[in-house]
């Protein structure tokens, strides 16, 4: 079976513009969650999915949005990017949305912003 | 609120050594569980194991040991027999069900290095 795939791998983008990064979640997985990892530091939790609703938020700032469509997968938006928002996004998938430790990650989405 | 600490931000092994790497954590959540990642250079975040905070057993998983200490509020990791490819980054983590269980926050790591 496929792991959890997002694409692209890498991409560079200049200040001020937008990037949308994508998802698949594990076949069967209906919660999808991102997270940011600045280097040198964990992962910081930015949005949860699940059954197309969003069901929790970190403490990111509003340029930030997430959508999830029906077939599960998942889209990660952020607007006016900052050079701070350089780093890699990671997303991972579980079975359901809560009460489960299963959450499998995928390969991550490195962003530079220059 | 909920923290997770992870105070070494480096160890040393010698290949075929047990390793212990530190977590400490902090919730006034009674149903939480505790999470070890290994994340190599390539960046995929690899789960090794799991720790239930009503589990009355501690979490073992072939080379790995999740040491549970409950009052304490610490979660250490136990590498037994490390191998030259168990160098990277750990992350503990927690995941606070009580709060809607949807949410992981993550320490800032240790990497570890096994020296042949």
């Amino acid at each position: 079976d496929a792991g959890v795939t997002q694409s692209p791998t890498h991409l560079i983008k200049t200040r001020g513009q937008q990037v949308t990064l994508r998802c698949s979640p594990i076949s069967g997985h209906k919660s999808v969650s991102w997270y940011q990892q600045v280097l040198g530091q964990g992962p910081q939790f930015i949005f949860q999915y699940y059954e197309k609703e969003e069901r929790g938020r970190g403490n990111f700032p509003d340029r930030f949005s997430a959508r999830q469509f029906p077939n599960y997968s998942s889209e990660l938006n952020v607007n006016a990017l900052l050079l701070g928002d350089s780093a890699l996004y990671l997303c991972a998938s579980s079975p359901t949305g809560t009460g489960t430790y299963e959450q499998y990650f995928g390969p991550g989405t490195r962003l530079t912003v220059t | 609120a909920q923290k997770i600490t992870q105070t070494q931000p480096g160890m040393f092994v010698q290949e075929k050594e047990a390793v212990t790497l530190d977590c400490t954590y902090d919730t006034s959540d009674p149903s939480y569980g505790l999470f070890w990642y290994k994340q190599p250079s390539s960046g995929e975040m690899i789960f090794l194991i799991y720790q239930g905070s009503y589990d009355q057993q501690n979490a073992t998983e072939g080379r790995y040991s999740l040491n549970f200490q409950k009052a304490r509020k610490s979660a250490n990791l136990v590498i037994s027999a490390s191998q030259l490819g168990d160098s990277a980054m750990y992350f503990c983590a927690m995941r606070e069900f009580g709060a809607g269980g949807f949410k992981t926050i993550f320490g800032a790591g240790t990497r570890l290095f096994v020296k042949a």
